[in-house]
């Protein structure tokens, strides 16, 4: 079936270590993207690419980083330099994207919860 | 300031009625709004999409209505039932050079049997 697949659903890191979640489509699309969603707060966008070897900050960039060497994966590391990392991280896919948002519905992963120690 | 608004309290009703959730927006200008489910511990899933100029938009039990007048998305599920308990997240596309999705915080809806 097609999707968006999201590993580790749940994963454990120590301060200062540095991890990486992985996300990875087969519909074809685009455009991917990374959403943090924290209690109280809507989805906040961290980075997207809305093609191969190209991607951009989002709102909330810092202490994160990605790559997009091919059209079917988009990991996100999050590095020792973010503050408070512990969230529910969710990978996104759209057909097309137009800046920082698609040009119609969003495929979403079932998430990865990080929690630091 | 900008504003996406969604109940912040959940809404409790009875299996069989209507349910209504509420999006309101302030100072900005809505390509299209969006409509999600979000079940615990899972990523949201898309349900529906109305555009600046549609008025009303339907897929099954779903509707959607847009009032760009009021600044307001009513969501509504008919003929409820307890598998509709769940987390409803609207997202609007701000339109012009600054495109960017904007997401409420969601309303947590119970479906009571």
């Amino acid at each position: 079936d097609g999707g968006i697949t999201q590993s580790p659903k749940y994963l454990f890191r120590k301060e200062g270590q540095n991890v990486t979640l992985s996300c990875e489509q087969n519909l074809n699309h685009d455009a991917m993207y990374w959403y943090r969603q924290d209690p109280g707060q809507g989805l906040r966008l961290i980075y997207y690419s809305q093609i191969v070897n190209d991607f951009q900050k989002g709102d909330i960039a810092e202490g994160y980083s990605v790559s997009r060497e091919k059209k079917e994966s988009f990991p996100l590391t999050v590095t020792s330099a973010q503050k408070n990392p512990t969230a529910f991280y969710l990978c996104a896919s759209s057909k097309h994207g137009q800046g920082a948002a698609s040009d119609g519905e969003l495929f979403f992963g079932e998430g990865s919860r990080l929690t630091v120690l | 300031s900008q504003k996406i608004e969604q109940n912040s309290e959940a809404l409790n009703i009875q299996e069989g009625k209507t349910a209504t959730l509420t999006c309101n927006y302030t100072n900005y200008s809505p390509a299209y709004l969006q409509w999600y489910r979000q079940d615990p511990g899972r990523g949201p899933v898309f349900l529906l999409l109305i555009r600046e100029n549609e008025k009303e938009k339907r897929k099954e039990r779903l509707k959607v209505t847009f009032d760009t007048t009021l600044k307001q998305s009513l969501f509504h599920i008919t003929a409820s039932q307890p598998a509709d308990s769940a987390t409803y997240l609207c997202a609007l596309l701000n339109a012009g050079n600054n495109r960017k999705l904007i997401w409420g915080l969601g309303t947590s809806l119970a479906v009571n049997p």
